[in-house]
């Protein structure tokens, strides 16, 4: 079975402050990874993916995420979070091997204060 | 804009209705997903098509179909609506199976029942 984990339904970060947003998984064999985030009234957009080599991987609008393996977690980071980065984030997972379709966590929702 | 489009963006109807979602994927998507966001369940996936063959079913209900057409569109039929089924009914695509890509997401079907 595949599962994630968000453990903070909300995270407050001040403006100009490193952020991070965890995820935890559980899946069959080898993880894809994602991480999404959904403004108000739209949908989801992409934001970066894990699929193999470096641990460390980069995506938009500034923000990373760490693959750690031994710990099954994907946690998103930020170095200096901006007032636009307010949003729902969603982590995703899915096997190498398995169904094509994702897993989400609930959401953690991001809240940066000005 | 992801290229995902989904009809209509609100719905309001009664209870024991009946409603049809409509997604038409990105222009050389082949595989079209299903999701159901409500507030207390996060994102629960629902159904996979792939070139007009379903590949994978999730938490979909009894209730609840779907279909591809030859055209790749694809429309969720939801039936004897009950009020737990008011969500937002995403879509996404993806170009192929076997991929290490990302989904690309519509913006989104907003279902009340009242």
């Amino acid at each position: 079975a595949q599962s994630v984990a968000q453990p903070e339904d909300q995270v407050n970060v001040a403006e100009g402050n490193p952020l991070t947003v965890k995820c935890t998984y559980s899946v069959s064999g080898n993880p894809y990874l994602f991480w999404y985030v959904q403004y108000p009234n739209r949908g989801l957009q992409f934001l970066l993916k894990y699929i193999t080599g470096d641990n460390l991987v980069k995506g938009s609008y500034g923000f990373e995420a760490e693959f750690n393996k031994s710990q099954t977690s994907f946690h998103l980071k930020k170095p200096s979070a901006l007032v636009s980065d307010s949003a729902l984030y969603f982590c995703a997972v899915r096997s190498q091997t398995g169904a094509n379709n994702l897993f989400f966590g609930t959401g953690t929702r991001l809240t940066v204060i000005p | 804009d992801s290229g995902v489009t989904q009809t209509p963006k609100h719905l309001i109807t009664a209870t024991g209705q009946r409603v049809t979602l409509r997604c038409s994927p990105r222009s050389g998507d082949l595989s079209v997903y299903w999701y159901q966001q409500s507030l207390d369940q996060g994102l629960q996936f629902l159904i996979q098509y792939y070139n007009g063959e379903e590949r994978a079913k999730g938490n979909i209900l009894e209730r609840f179909s779907a279909q591809q057409f030859p055209d790749l569109h694809s429309e969720l039929n939801l039936s004897s609506l009950e009020l737990g089924d008011s969500a937002l009914y995403f879509c996404a695509s993806s170009k192929r199976e076997g991929h290490t890509g990302e989904l690309f997401f519509g913006e989104g079907s907003r279902l009340t029942v009242l």
